[in-house]
């Protein structure tokens, strides 16, 4: 597609539920990009992939947060046991390459609310 | 690791007049300098690049500096208006491209 998709658009959860969040980047690219929107409007990045191999994964909380991008599906992210601190909005961003071309484009965002 | 410093947080203009948004960044690998608009509950936009190799970009009301001695770029957007009003994002990639260090951004009004 023309555009990164991501699905659900909203996700509510009880505290402790699981959340799985979907992604499909633009068709072409080879990068993904997952990063946590909080209240204060900072971009905290999660992980990375080229591909399906992780790419960077820094970001991540390992001991809840889990990602893949398997071959022909859409990119996940999944939260085990969900905390209220998860509350926020995730966005995923694909490019077509890494470093200083690599124009990160943005989908629209899943808005996660644990309650 | 790079850290990416916006200035100001919030920013209001009166129609017409100009905008100027600051960043700095700490790691001089970095090359690679986006801007993103997102407006409320969207997505967010690129809008304006720069690579290091140039000092300045234009693109119509829209301009990017950099100063790679002093680690610092500003996006300036001239003759406002109110569609302007949004939150602007500066970001600073390195060589490798593993992520986007982004600033925590400004939020302008555009007064009419």
């Amino acid at each position: 597609g023309e555009e990164v998709a991501q699905t659900p658009k909203h996700l509510v959860r009880g505290e402790g539920q699981k959340a799985k969040l979907y992604c499909a980047p633009i068709k072409g690219h080879s990068y993904v990009f997952w990063y946590q929107q909080v209240l204060k409007n900072e971009f905290k990045f999660l992980i990375s992939f080229q591909n399906e191999n992780v790419f960077d994964e820094t970001g991540m909380p390992k001991e809840r947060f889990s990602a893949k991008c398997l071959p022909n599906s859409p990119c996940s992210l999944e939260i085990q046991a969900t905390k209220l601190e998860d509350s926020a909005v995730y966005f995923c961003a694909s490019s077509q390459s890494s470093g200083v071309r690599g124009t990160q484009y943005f989908g629209p965002g899943t808005r996660l609310l644990v309650l | 690791g790079e850290n990416v410093e916006q200035h100001p947080s919030t920013l209001s203009v009166q129609e017409g007049d100009s905008a100027v948004i600051k960043c700095t960044y700490s790691d001089s690998a970095s090359n690679y300098f986006p801007w993103y608009k997102q407006e409320l509950g969207k997505r967010p936009q690129l809008i304006i690049d720069i690579r290091s190799n140039v000092g300045e970009k234009k693109d119509q009301r829209i301009a990017v500096t950099l100063n790679k001695t002093a680690k610092h770029f500003s996006l300036h957007i001239t003759e406002t208006q109110p569609e302007d009003s949004a939150v602007y994002f500066c970001a600073a990639s390195r060589p490798t491209g593993n992520q986007f260090y982004f600033g925590t951004g400004t939020s302008l009004t555009v007064i009419p």
